[in-house]
């Protein structure tokens, strides 16, 4: 089981600020994945890594940018906040163990409001 | 296009009930994984099982089992005797074995799951 951290768990911030969620994880996962859950509970991918240096974006179409320049390590930033922003954000990691696909492990998840 | 269903929006139970929980899923892919997790008011989601497409066995776990069934593409849940740490919005994900899909998980829109003392 993946030992996977973020910060800060909860965030509120005005409309404009540049704001970076931070995750990390400590099992050397080399796949790391953002989602976004709304209000009405559904999880949508935003980004995934599948390494250092590799970043791809999800199903779903976001402002957010990630960067992923070391394996434990996968944040996320936006630019400019707006309230349409105001989620909760899901942060996983997983890595191929024998064969077969992937279990993705979670973090605890950062609640951003923005007003 | 994959897809994962969860037609019961809310479910409420007093406890000690017996509970069960709906997955069906649309998958062109002949190898495929399912998924089930559970999000406590928390707020992180907690792996609970994973199954291969190819490996319909039951499985069995304390409280927890799952029924998966390719002929009707169901992967259902269920909990016996239920409790109040049950609580909590239960989902269902599939994922593909390969190609530009793979590793990523297609979530269903969650079953939230209260029990009553």
């Amino acid at each position: 089981e993946a030992d996977i951290y973020q910060t800060p768990r909860y965030l509120v911030i005005g409309t404009g600020k540049k704001i970076t969620l931070e995750c990390s994880q400590t099992m050397g996962h080399d796949k790391m994945y953002w989602y976004q859950q709304d209000p009405g509970m559904e999880l949508h991918l935003i980004h995934y890594s599948y390494g250092v240096n590799s970043t791809e974006k999800g199903d779903l179409s976001s402002e957010s940018t990630v960067s992923r320049i070391r394996t434990e390590h996968f944040p996320l930033t936006l630019e400019s906040a707006r309230p349409s922003h105001t989620s909760q954000y899901l942060c996983a990691s997983s890595s191929r163990t024998g064969w077969g696909t992937d279990t993705q492990y979670f973090g605890p998840g950062t609640r951003l409001t923005v007003l | 296009a994959q897809k994962v269903t969860q037609a019961q929006t809310e479910i409420s139970v007093v406890e000690k009930e017996d509970v069960t929980l709906d997955c069906v899923y649309e998958t062109r892919d002949t190898t495929y994984y399912l998924f089930w997790y559970k999000q406590p008011p928390s707020g992180e989601l907690v792996f609970l099982i994973r199954r291969n497409s190819f490996d319909e066995q039951n499985e069995i776990s304390g409280r927890y089992s799952w029924n998966f069934q390719k002929s009707t593409s169901s992967f259902n849940f269920t909990i016996t005797a239920s409790q109040v740490v049950d609580s909590a919005v239960y989902f269902c994900a599939l994922s593909e074995a390969g190609g530009t899909s793979y590793g990523k998980l297609t979530f269903g829109q969650g079953t939230i799951l209260t029990v009553h003392p």
